[in-house]
């Protein structure tokens, strides 16, 4: 089946600096990749919905200035969390979709941050 | 109403019972649905697919009713193995630029 690799897989950092997180399709081209954050005990939130060569698209609700994202080719899209805090805490995880007529999405191992 | 609604539970129950979770959707012109399991800590992974009225596949049986925009799962002879968050999601109709509506998502706890 199709592959996401999603890196890293954990990171601790301290508040006030930056965290670029890594989604790659290894063996797809996917023209759009979601990320989503899911808190302890809670579902998985959208986030963003980001497409290749073009600007994301935010949630409602999501910083697209604090949570910046690119997609600058068929198989990479990265998040940036910006200037983290501790409240910025989570399980980030990305997904892909490759083409077709129905959507089956393909996950990346999902990156815990955790901002001291 | 949400657009996909779960009972989160959670759903306790003994090795070998079976078990039934519903998830209700509120698009109606949805036609592609998905059970994805997640286990602690893990990312989503693929369970079942439903495309028409159902599929089955071994102890997990999941069921489509588009009249009343529900999908069920149901999981015979539970495994403490099968203990985990189950997420049903439900793509809006249409190629594979859109967005996943995921479910709360239902805890399961399979007990010795």
């Amino acid at each position: 089946g199709a592959v996401v690799s999603q890196h890293p897989s954990r990171v601790i950092c301290k508040s006030g600096t930056s965290v670029k997180i890594e989604c790659r399709s290894l063996d797809f081209q996917a023209t759009t990749m979601f990320w989503y954050r899911q808190f302890p005990k809670q579902s998985l939130m959208l986030m963003a919905t980001s497409n290749e060569g073009s600007k994301a698209t935010y949630e409602q609700g999501v910083e697209k200035d604090k949570f910046l994202i690119n997609h600058a080719s068929l198989t990479l899209s990265t998040l940036t969390v910006t200037s983290a805090h501790p409240e910025d805490s989570s399980f980030y995880i990305c997904s892909a979709t490759d083409r077709g007529p129905y959507t089956e999405a393909f996950f990346g191992q999902g990156t815990r941050l955790t901002v001291v | 109403r949400k657009e996909v609604e779960q009972d989160p539970g959670p759903f306790n129950v003994p090795e070998g019972a079976t078990v039934a979770f519903n998830c209700t959707y509120s698009n109606s012109a949805s036609q592609s649905f998905f059970w994805y399991r997640q286990d602690c800590r893990k990312e989503p992974k693929l369970l079942m697919s439903v495309y028409s009225s159902g599929n089955e596949d071994g102890r997990f049986t999941a069921q489509l009713n588009r009249a009343s925009q529900y999908i069920s799962l149901l999981i015979r002879d539970s495994k403490l193995s099968d203990s985990a968050t189950y997420l049903c999601v439900v793509p809006p109709y249409g190629g594979a630029t859109n967005k996943l509506i995921f479910g709360t998502g239902t805890l399961l706890a399979v007990q010795p």
